[in-house]
């Protein structure tokens, strides 16, 4: 078990639906990150929230927010999405909130489907 | 740009037989280099973190070592439950919150 915790585990969403992603960690971790896994490659970076603040947007579309409610919530939430959005949805978070060399703690993910 | 690039890109080994796998790196400057293990449909489990040449770190069958252009993961003698993708990513000095990771190492080790 991981303690970062993501749910759900498995989501499938039409184009038209709207749904959300959730993450929770309870390391008192300051900088919390989403990424996104196609099979058989690494982890791409979509955002980082550092100290509950959007730090970096690595030029994701518009059809995915995230929110950080608190220091130990991370929301994604999804509109409109396209088939090719299809992927492993991972959440992490670091213990420092700088990102400076602190490891990544990651989530099992969230499998989406667009259908 | 910070780039990685990990080697071979499949391993199958009988159980026992020991290897290494490469993750060779440009950056910038390094301010961290990370390996992580990742079973299919789950996250990356953090293994270690090396910062500079010469260093290296033990985990039960696994070290990694660092040197200024590379680091090895060992493997020694593995067990089957030693089969998953392992993953190389560097932070540079440019890059406060961003890893750039290899495409990853699929190990599988037969009983």
């Amino acid at each position: 078990d991981t303690e970062v915790t993501q749910t759900p585990k498995h989501l499938v969403m039409g184009m038209t639906n709207k749904k959300s992603l959730k993450c929770e960690q309870h390391m008192g971790h300051r900088a919390m990150y989403w990424y996104k896994q196609k099979a058989k490659k690494p982890p791409e970076l979509m955002f980082v929230y550092s100290y509950e603040k959007l730090s970096i947007n690595e030029s994701v579309p518009s059809r995915f927010s995230p929110e950080c409610p608190n220091s130990s919530l991370l929301n994604l939430h999804l509109h409109a999405l396209q088939p090719e959005d299809s992927a492993l949805y991972l959440c992490a978070s670091s213990q420092s909130g700088t990102g400076v060399n602190s490891p990544l703690h990651f989530g099992n993910g969230t499998r989406l489907t667009v259908t | 740009e910070d780039q990685v690039t990990q080697s071979p890109e499949a391993l199958r080994l009988q159980e026992g037989e020991s290897s290494s796998l490469n993750c060779s790196y440009t950056v910038s400057g390094l301010r961290g280099l990370f390996w992580y293990r990742q079973d299919p449909g789950k996250g990356p489990e953090f293994l270690f973190t090396l910062y500079s040449a010469g260093e290296e770190k033990e985990k039960e069958r696994l070290k990694a070592t660092l040197t200024k252009k590379e680091s090895f993961l060992h493997i020694t003698a593995p067990k089957p439950e030693d089969s998953a993708t392992y993953l190389c990513a560097v932070q540079g000095v440019s890059n406060d919150y961003k890893l750039s990771f290899g495409a990853g190492t699929t190990v599988t080790v037969r009983a």
